[in-house]
């Protein structure tokens, strides 16, 4: 089945420890994308990748790192995580940049940093 | 800058009433604009795409080029159609695609 993985679903973790949160996709998608989604400010995109070993920064960056050594494989990383990264965050990937196609979506995973 | 508005949060309607969710886009350039739904306790999926021209589920969007405006559009909505909507914008970044999200709007349509 296609589709885009997210682990863990649920995590719970203390500031500054650090985590990464991992995303693959079996769809050979060349797009990858990280957001996060907060009670009234919809879906914010934090880092986006569209090929292996090229990544940018989307809009709320700051706190976040990524990479992207292999093509199926796009983990968010976060260093010292504070209590204002408490979020949902998705997993997205797409063949052709989301132009036709769109985004497939992974289940999300619920952080809470206390 | 790319910026995509959803001036309500809520929408409220009766089963078989039409339904209008409004979209509100900023962009330099040609934009590329989509739907996407999120049903309770499922993930985030495309509804529709503007350059396909597509109705889906009885859903309809036009741009609006003027008014830089992608509202999405139900002529009789049914309960089913209960969920969270967001408008989506696809721009270019500096390493190629920016998707930027409205708010979003919850749509409860009521029996």
């Amino acid at each position: 089945e296609a589709q885009v993985t997210q682990n863990p679903r649920y995590l719970i973790t203390v500031t500054g420890k650090k985590l990464t949160v991992t995303c693959s996709q079996n769809m050979n998608h060349e797009y990858m994308s990280w957001y996060r989604q907060d009670p009234g400010l919809g879906l914010r995109q934090i880092y986006y990748s569209m090929n292996v070993e090229v990544t940018d920064k989307g809009d709320v960056p700051e706190g976040y790192k990524v990479s992207r050594k292999e093509k199926r494989n796009f983990p968010l990383i976060l260093e010292s995580p504070s209590p204002n990264q408490t979020s949902l965050y998705f997993c997205a990937s797409s063949l052709d940049r989301g132009q036709y196609y769109g985004y497939t979506f992974g289940s999300g995973t619920r952080l809470t940093v206390v | 800058a790319q910026r995509v508005t959803q001036p309500e949060k809520l929408l409220s309607v009766f089963k078989g009433a039409p339904v209008e969710l409004k979209c509100n886009y900023s962009y330099s350039g040609s934009p590329e604009l989509f739907w996407y739904v999120q049903y309770s306790r499922q993930r985030l999926q495309l509804l529709l795409r503007h350059i396909s021209r597509e109705s889906i589920k009885g859903f309809t969007a036009d741009l609006n080029k003027g008014e830089t405006s992608f509202h999405l559009k139900k002529p009789f909505a049914q309960e089913e159609d209960s969920a969270m909507y967001y408008c989506a914008l696809s721009g270019r970044g500096n390493a190629g695609n920016m998707l930027t999200f409205g708010g979003g709007t919850r749509l409860m349509v009521k029996p």
